[in-house]
């Protein structure tokens, strides 16, 4: 197994240039999630979902869209990127017990993003 | 303000001495997570304690978990250069259902 894959490693964009950060798991995971970690802090929930065609909000949603067509697939888009939205972004899966529960996180290995 | 804190939030020690971070939280949780991060890398899962458990072990980790206090701990026992990293805690709300939420993490440094 793969297990989480996020592309690409590193991504240099312009203010209000947009692009889509891809995630990739082969674990057959119910949940997956988006979180951004700012220097020398913890990660914040961007957006979840806990199927395919099911999406919510995290802490930090605004200015990123996601959607989830396939089990397999979580991808994150920057609509018009701004300097704010320069961090590092990390994909992660995990089952769910009870219909409602996370439990282990599996963790990509990272986006590296700089807005100019 | 965070779910999770930890605390301190910079550790440094000896090689061979043991290492204890703590996590205070507000709410009542389903379950509480500690994860491991190297510097430039993601994070890696170091072990899962649910609502109901007290106490759990995983090679040199111990994590106990104070329900009444809101609180955890992580104790890493003769520690070695190798856990040299930061660590976090990461709380699933009893309310919130699939959000987890994660303190800003200790940085812990074994100096050989």
């Amino acid at each position: 197994n793969a297990g989480v894959t996020q592309t690409p490693k590193f991504q240099v964009l312009k203010t209000g240039q947009s692009m889509t950060l891809q995630c990739a798991q082969d674990m057959n995971h119910e949940y997956m999630s988006w979180y951004r970690q700012d220097p020398g802090m913890g990660l914040r929930l961007i957006h979840y979902s806990v199927g395919a065609g099911i999406t919510d909000q995290g802490e930090v949603p605004n200015g990123y869209n996601v959607s989830r067509s396939t089990t397999e697939d979580f991808p994150l888009r920057l609509l018009s990127a701004a300097p704010s939205q320069t961090s590092v972004y990390f994909c992660a899966s995990s089952v769910r017990r009870s219909g409602r529960v996370t439990d282990t996180q599996y963790f990509g290995p990272g986006t590296r993003l700089t807005v100019l | 303000s965070q779910q999770g804190e930890e605390d301190p939030q910079a550790l440094s020690i000896q090689e061979g001495e043991n290492a204890t971070m703590n996590c205070s939280y507000k709410t009542s949780i389903n379950n509480l997570q500690w994860y491991r991060q190297n510097s430039g890398r993601g994070l890696v899962h170091l072990i899962l304690i649910r609502s109901n458990e007290r106490e759990k072990h995983s090679g040199r980790l111990r994590v106990t978990l104070d329900t009444s206090k809101k609180s955890s701990s992580l104790l890493i026992t003769a520690s070695r250069a190798a856990d040299t990293a930061s660590y976090f805690c990461a709380t699933e709300k009893e309310t919130s259902g699939s959000r987890l939420t994660f303190g800003e993490g200790t940085q812990l440094t074994v100096n050989p």
